[in-house]
């Protein structure tokens, strides 16, 4: 079965600073999705970025980055110039590559980041 | 483009009451996914639907149910309702390409007295 663990439940950051959010998963399967999302307050879940297996380039959408290390099983996200915006819960999720019944998303149990002015 | 969308925000249930929550996924989107994010166990995966079917289901029990419609919509159905089952239920919903991701509604606050 695969986990999604990610060490570290609580983080804060100066507003303009860079943070990483840390995600390590275990799996025996080769293909397959990772995704980082954020939990505003609000609670509506939003997707921030996506990273398949088999592209070994790491995703970047705008701010935010990822350095996905397949080997280690590592997918950790960076957020450069943080804005009080992206204070949220921060969820790291796995999800098996292919059809029939591998499209669950696995979620870690969350990062909570507070961006401080 | 519309996003997901749930109703009703919230829903107070008596234990042993029947429960039906509602999600509307994003316009050609064909799979809505059901989730359970309860305090302190995380988000769980519960029901896949594609295409009017049951595809895949979480480790729920059966009172927990579902169905697709032919529009795509969806209801989740919780019998029987226990304590435990309060919780935030949020849907998802994805196209064929299912490596762009999931992208959510606001979820269902359900609280159980």
């Amino acid at each position: 079965a695969q986990t999604v663990t990610q060490s570290q439940p609580e983080m804060s950051v100066q507003e303009a600073e860079t943070v990483t959010l840390s995600c390590t998963y275990d799996t025996s399967e080769n293909n397959y999705y990772l995704f980082w999302y954020k939990q505003p307050p609000s609670r509506q879940m939003i997707l921030v970025i996506r990273q398949e297996a088999y592209k070994q380039q790491n995703a970047t959408e705008n701010r935010f980055s990822v350095n996905f290390q397949k080997a280690a099983k590592s997918f950790s996200l960076k957020i450069s110039d943080s804005q009080l915006g992206d204070t949220a819960m921060y969820f790291c999720a796995f999800m098996k590559h292919g059809s029939g019944g591998y499209n669950k998303l696995i979620f870690g149990a969350g990062t909570r980041l507070a961006v401080h002015p | 483009e519309a996003g997901v969308t749930q109703s009703p925000t919230h829903l107070i249930k008596t234990r042993g009451q029947q429960a039906t929550l509602r999600c509307s996924p994003i316009s050609g989107h064909t799979s809505v996914y059901w989730y359970q994010q309860a305090l302190g166990l995380g988000l769980q995966f519960l029901l896949w639907y594609d295409e009017g079917e049951e595809r895949n289901r979480g480790n729920f029990p059966p009172r927990f149910s579902g169905r697709q419609f032919p529009n795509y919509s969806s209801e989740l159905n919780v019998n029987a309702l226990e304590l435990e089952d309060s919780a935030l239920y949020l849907c998802a919903s994805s196209t064929l390409n299912r490596g762009i991701g999931q992208y959510f509604g606001p979820g269902t606050r359900l609280t159980v007295t």
